[in-house]
């Protein structure tokens, strides 16, 4: 089974600074992908990036950025240029394929990381 | 705008008294899919559906059950409703791209609260 660990429960980030949030995973599955969404407390779960486990570069959108590190299996969120609005829940998901292949999967989420940005 | 939407936002219903909650999509994504997220817990999957396929996750209770009339709705429906089962329902659509991996998009989730 697919485990996906958050150690974060709370983090704090002055306005305009670099955050780094944390994600360990563990499977067995060579072929995986890890995501982060970001939920406000409207409830809506945003996606922010993707990384496949075979991509070869660190993904990167805008001011996220995802540090995989494969042989430890980590892949930490880092956003750059903290600002007001990226006050939310932070979820790291790792996708899981059902048992009859396909493209489609299933999200199993971490426990969240709720980021509080100070101005 | 292309995007998910859930109806209602917030739902309170009595014990035992069946509710349903509502799913659209405008995105034409063929894969439909209903989290269970519980106050200060990580979403958690019920059930998706794959175009008219229904597929259920293992542990989701038979109280819960799901109608997808066409592509673009998808229905949750709880016929007795506990007090364990007050939770923030996530909608979320996927279109399946062959190799590719795509996101999953979410709605904004329907609050339930169970009197």
């Amino acid at each position: 089974a697919q485990k996906i660990t958050q150690t974060q429960p709370g983090m704090f980030v002055q306005e305009k600074e670099a955050v780094t949030l944390d994600c360990t995973y563990d499977t067995s599955d060579q072929s995986y992908g890890l995501f982060w969404y970001k939920q406000p407390s409207s409830g809506e779960m945003i996606f922010l990036i993707y990384q496949g486990s075979y991509d070869e570069q660190n993904a990167t959108e805008g001011r996220y950025s995802l540090n995989f590190q494969k042989a430890r299996k980590s892949a930490n969120l880092v956003i750059s240029a903290s600002q007001l609005g990226d006050s939310a829940m932070y979820f790291c998901a790792m996708r899981e394929e059902f048992p009859w292949g396909g493209s489609n999967y299933k999200l199993t989420f971490g426990k969240g990381t709720l980021l509080t940005v100070n101005p | 705008d292309a995007m998910v939407i859930q109806n209602p936002r917030y739902q309170v219903t009595q014990f035992g008294k069946p509710v349903t909650l509502s799913c659209s999509q405008t995105l034409n994504h063929n894969v439909m899919y209903w989290y269970q997220q519980k106050s200060s817990q990580a979403p958690k999957l019920l059930f998706h559906y794959y175009d008219k396929d229904f597929n259920n996750e293992a542990d989701t209770p038979d109280n819960f059950q799901s109608r997808r009339p066409n592509t673009s709705f998808c229905f949750l429906d709880i016929r007795s409703p506990g007090l364990g089962d007050a939770a923030m329902y996530l909608c979320a659509t996927s279109r399946d791209k062959g190799e590719v991996v795509s996101e999953q998009f979410f709605g904004p989730g329907t609050r339930l609260t169970v009197l």
